[in-house]
């Protein structure tokens, strides 16, 4: 079956750095998603991982090994409003997105 | 960046009736959306995908006849919930394939549906 496991729950500091790990077991691989998404809210799109290596987007890395079946999304200098869930999601051979459940970033002042 | 509009935001029906969720690409024509679904603390539950000008494809235990699809055209799909009961009461949210792109989907605000 298709699996996508990531932390339920993680807090950190304001200022400081969290890592989110993701790892995945899926029919096919067309890239994986990185999501943000708050309360309430629709998630909106953070960065996007098909080669190996880590991506870099301002205060947000995501890297990716496929022969490992792993990514992890790194926020630096962390701030108040990056609280949120942040979802992990492959896209599989169909092209449909498997959506990990989520972890919800606590940061704490 | 593209835009997907979803209405209405937040709707509060009685139990029996039906409730119509609308879902539009604004600056793009999409020929394939989506519909999920998502519980409290839960995360994306995929419902159907919608192609235009056929029949959406259910993901398996979702009832056709319950949730009824509809993508009339390129840039507008439809959900109806048809005879909701609360247990329908969820967070519904569409997204939009840009064509040729099949690796970006970009997400409606949501619909917050509440069944009385």
């Amino acid at each position: 079956g298709q699996n996508i496991d990531q932390p339920t729950e993680m807090t950190a500091t304001e200022g400081a750095i969290v890592q989110i790990n993701c790892t995945y077991q899926t029919s096919g691989f067309n890239g994986l998603f990185w999501y943000q998404q708050h309360a309430g809210e629709a998630p909106t799109f953070l960065s996007y991982n098909v080669l190996d290596g880590l991506e870099e987007k301002g205060r947000f890395s995501s890297f990716l090994s496929r022969s490992k079946g792993y990514s992890y999304l790194l926020l630096k200098e962390l701030q108040m409003k990056d609280s949120a869930s942040y979802l992990c999601a492959v896209m599989d051979s169909n092209y449909q997105l498997i959506w990990g459940a989520g972890t919800k970033l606590i940061i704490k002042p | 960046g593209a835009v997907v509009s979803q209405h209405p935001s937040r709707v509060i029906c009685k139990s029996g009736t039906s409730v119509k969720i609308e879902c539009r690409s604004l600056d793009f024509q999409a020929t394939t959306m989506f519909w999920y679904r998502q519980f409290p603390k839960k995360s994306l539950m995929l419902m159907a995908t919608s192609n235009e000008g056929s029949k959406a494809t259910y993901e398996q235990g979702v009832e056709k006849d319950k949730f009824l699809i509809n993508h009339a055209s390129l840039t507008l799909s439809t959900l109806t919930v048809t005879s909701a009961h609360p247990e329908d009461s969820s967070f519904y949210i569409c997204s939009a394939r840009r064509p040729g792109r099949d690796y970006e989907q970009y997400f409606g605000p949501g619909t917050r549906l509440t069944v009385t």
